[in-house]
Formats: structure tokens, C-alpha cells, sequence
């Protein structure tokens, strides 16, 4: 298995525009998260996947952000009307949901975002 | 709701010397802690757990951490650093769901090892 990939690595774009961001994750994981990162902070749990189902989302997910996973494997990220508040890395983590295994998320490499 | 402070943000160290990057965590329940590193330009990495158990777990690349619950402290600990391990390191804390495990990490510590 290659790990948890995400596409694209960087996207600059013009506030106003929309973007889609893709995640495969490790191919036996269930569960699938969103994380957020901004320039010398943590990151942030934005929402998670149960399969296809979207089992929690943060506040920090605004009304512009969505995100799908409609056949339980790959997931997507939209942010639309981009504004530059939204500049950030955006990451993708994976697991499974049994045992401790449940407790072992691996990341992606990140789409790191800029508004301009 | 949980929290995590990582007092340092920055820890220089020279190579071949032992190293502790301190993490405090506050919550009303009983949680789940981990350190994850994150090299330039990467996503994150699992370095160790605390699920229960013993309260001292070691984890990958030589590193280890001792989870006090009354100092409600998760310290993570190296006795001789390589310069490879130059990294951001983050303290992260979840709490029993029955569903997802969702992380709240700490803003890091950048461990910079120098010859």
C-alpha cells in the first residue's frame, strides 16, 4: 500500500474562486478525516467519514465547505467563494475502526491552499 | 472539551544529547494521547500512543513518553538525539466516542539538532 495520498499538492487561487480537493486513503481504512493547518498552529479536525456516511462536522466548517465520500473510498473537499482566510494545508488522515487500530490515523502529505 | 499546550516552541539541541518536549493537556474525561512529527513539506507521523496501560510507552525511532495523569502531563522524551530528527512535533488528545477518534492537537514544537 502506498499510504494515504492527496491531490493536488498545492493550489494557488484568486479569492472568490472555487476548488476541490481529493483524498484516497489507505485502501482497508473506513474511516477517513479532514484536518485543517494554518502557518505555525496545529491541526484543526475539521470532519470525518464513516465509510460514506459524514459523521461529524467542526463549526470551523463553514457553509462554503463541503465534503463528500460517495462510494466509501476516496473523499473530496470543496471550499467555495475562496477568501484569504482560507489559505492553509489541508490534510487527510485515515484509519481503521476496530480495536486500537481505531486510534492510528495516517496522514496524507497535505494540499496546501493559497488565496490570493 | 479537551486542550493541549506545548510550552516550547522552539527546542535547539546539540546532537547526541537527550532531549524532553513538554506537553500539558486539560479535560474533564479520561483521553487518549499522542505524538505525531512532521517533517517539511509532509503529513504527520505517528510516533507513540496512550491508550491505558502502562504509563510509559515507547514508540518509534527511540522515542518515549511517561503519561502522568495527576500532572496531567504527556512529556515526550529522546536520550540521544540524531540530527534526522530535526522535526515539528505535535501533541494531540482524543477522548472516547464510540465513534470517531477525533485529534486535538497542540500549536508544536519545532526540535532543531545541531552537530
Amino acid at each position: 500500500d502506498t499510504g494515504v495520498s492527496q491531490d493536488p499538492r498545492h493550489k494557488i487561487t484568486k479569492r472568490g474562486q472555487n476548488v476541490t480537493f481529493r483524498c484516497d486513503p489507505i485502501s482497508e481504512h473506513n474511516r477517513l478525516y479532514w484536518y485543517r493547518q494554518t502557518l505555525g498552529q496545529g491541526p484543526e479536525f475539521l470532519t470525518y467519514f464513516q465509510n460514506e456516511a459524514q459523521l461529524e462536522k467542526s463549526r470551523l466548517l463553514s457553509d462554503r465547505f463541503s465534503a463528500e465520500r460517495p462510494k466509501g473510498s476516496f473523499s473530496t473537499l470543496e471550499i467555495q467563494r475562496t477568501e484569504q482566510g482560507d489559505s492553509a494545508m489541508y490534510l487527510c488522515a485515515s484509519s481503521e475502526s476496530t480495536g486500537e487500530a481505531n486510534y492510528e490515523q495516517y496522514f496524507g502529505p497535505g494540499t496546501r491552499l493559497t488565496v490570493t | 472539551a479537551q486542550s493541549v499546550t506545548q510550552l516550547d516552541s522552539q527546542v535547539p539541541v546539540f546532537e547526541e544529547a537527550p532531549v524532553e518536549l513538554r506537553c500539558n493537556y486539560s479535560s474533564s474525561v479520561s483521553v487518549y494521547l499522542f505524538w505525531y512529527v512532521q517533517y517539511p513539506n509532509q503529513g504527520l507521523q505517528l510516533l507513540l500512543k496512550y491508550l491505558s496501560g502502562s504509563t510509559l510507552v515507547k514508540g518509534i525511532n527511540g522515542f518515549e513518553a511517561e503519561f502522568n495523569k495527576s500532572q496531567t502531563s504527556f512529556h515526550l522524551r529522546k536520550p540521544s538525539v540524531h540530527i534526522s530528527d530535526t522535526a515539528e512535533y505535535f501533541c494531540a488528545v482524543s477522548r472516547f466516542t464510540g465513534g470517531g477518534n477525533k485529534l486535538t492537537f497542540g500549536t508544536g514544537t519545532q526540535l532543531k539538532v545541531e552537530l
